[in-house]
């Protein structure tokens, strides 16, 4: 069946600081990525996706690229503030629409 | 207007209630979807609705009983249920129905405590 493992976390950066949270996917044919974010109380919002290889994702600085060879859709971004502090969940969607999660790594940014 | 609103935000029932929960988008989508949420977990897909259809039940307890009145609104009715079936329960729907390259949109959830 698909599978998605994501960097386990709680993962706590300074503001401004680089952040990278892994990514990667098991898969038959050719799914699409997704990154959602969960802010605490509310449901998930898209933050980015890529339906193709080699596609690049990004939204409020935010990016992740499809890489088929490495099976990876890695998240990215310059300078996190204090307002990113949410939960970020890796996805993908099979041809039939069904989504598999990753678990979900949780981002704490300090002032 | 581009959001999914469920009712009610909280819910605590007892293990003989039976009581319901209330999904709708007025986006004109095509698919809607169940999933439930427990603390510090991924969501867990319950069942899908295509196009008023039910496409997916991921072996859903019968205590779960979905229903699609209509292309807006999504419910599920629930029964009997235990406490381990306390979660975050979040409605989504997408566009086209079900197809691989679709954004699922989130409602906020419901809340469900079983005592």
């Amino acid at each position: 069946g698909n599978s998605v493992t994501q960097m386990e976390g709680p993962v706590t950066l300074s503001e401004e600081a680089f952040l990278t949270i892994n990514c990667t996917y098991t898969a038959t044919g050719y799914p699409s990525l997704f990154w959602y974010v969960q802010y605490p109380g509310e449901g998930l919002q898209l933050l980015l996706k890529a339906t193709k290889a080699d596609d690049k994702g990004s939204n409020k600085g935010f990016e992740a690229t499809y890489r088929k060879e490495t099976t990876s859709f890695h998240l990215e971004k310059g300078s996190v503030q204090v307002s990113d502090s949410a939960v970020y969940f890796c996805a993908l969607s099979d041809p039939k629409g069904k989504s598999t999660f990753g678990d979900g790594t949780t981002l704490t940014v300090k002032p | 207007d581009t959001e999914v609103t469920q009712t009610p935000k909280h819910l605590v029932m007892g293990m003989t209630n039976k009581k319901s929960l209330k999904c709708e988008q007025h986006m004109g989508h095509r698919a809607m979807y169940w999933y439930k949420q427990k603390a510090k977990k991924p969501p867990e897909l319950m069942f899908v609705y295509s196009y008023e259809k039910l496409s997916i039940n991921e072996s859903v307890p019968s205590r779960f009983s979905p229903e699609c009145p209509n292309s807006s609104l999504l419910n599920l009715h629930l029964h009997a249920l235990q406490p381990e079936d306390s979660a975050l329960y979040l409605c989504a729907s997408t566009l086209f129905g079900q197809i691989a390259t679709d954004t699922q949109y989130f409602g906020p959830g419901t809340r469900l405590t079983v005592l």
